[in-house]
């Protein structure tokens, strides 16, 4: 069975608008973390944000938030404010506690229209 | 800022030649990862190491090999490059504080084709 389920593959934005990409996740680890990635064009993987199993609050960084909802297995990411430069494959990722690697989704493919 | 490196970024190769793709990391992270990417897809683990001169295969069966005699450096070796290993690899370290928060920090990638 599939850990993460990104079921977006693309998603178009008007630039400085928010956008949701979503994912959802299977464990039955009570303990996990859950990473966003950004890999645009030129292929390098960048990270994000992270989300604990255990945190209260959702995650934020900068222009970045992490819209947990840990009852329905859900992570999604939303990115406010949308530049040109957002546009890119969007990965997220899980791990699980005491397992050493890191499950991806299959991403999506974010464009930022101008 | 992370610092891992992978060389060559980009590596055109005939078949049956023996390549070697190089990761070096000066964080001191003990734990290493190696993934192959086709494009557009996800991400699938090829080898792991939690240190000097431990290896693991991942998830993906792989023809390639893997060292790792020194802390800082991961190389991925294939023997005989055949057209079907045509992919990106992406190498990535990690931390190890018993954390979640410990994220993986990837390199740039070596974008492989095998003619």
């Amino acid at each position: 069975a599939q850990k993460i389920t990104q079921t977006q593959p693309g998603m178009f934005v008007q630039e400085k608008e928010a956008v949701t990409l979503d994912c959802t996740y299977d464990t039955s680890d009570p303990s996990y973390g859950l990473f966003w990635y950004k890999q645009p064009s030129s292929g390098e993987m960048i990270f994000l944000i992270y989300q604990g199993s255990y945190d209260q609050q959702n995650a934020t960084e900068g222009r970045y938030s992490l819209n947990f909802q840990k009852a329905r297995k859900s992570a999604n990411l939303v990115i406010s404010a949308s530049q040109l430069g957002d546009s890119a494959m969007y990965f997220c990722a899980m791990r699980e506690r005491g397992y050493q690697k890191v499950t991806f989704g299959i991403g999506t493919k974010l464009q930022v229209i101008p | 800022e992370a610092d891992i490196y992978q060389t060559p970024r980009y590596l055109v190769i005939g078949t049956g030649k023996k390549i070697t793709l190089e990761c070096s990391q000066t964080m001191g992270h003990d734990k290493m990862y190696w993934y192959q990417q086709d494009p557009g897809m996800e991400l699938h683990l090829i080898h792991y190491s939690y240190g000097v001169n431990s290896t693991e295969k991942g998830d993906l069966s792989s023809e390639s090999t893997v060292s790792r005699i020194r802390t800082e450096h991961f190389p991925l070796t294939l023997e005989s490059a055949r057209p079907s290993h045509t992919s990106q690899y992406l190498c990535a370290s990690r931390p190890e504080t018993g954390e979640f928060t410990d994220t993986q920090y990837f390199g740039p990638g070596t974008r492989l084709t095998v003619l």
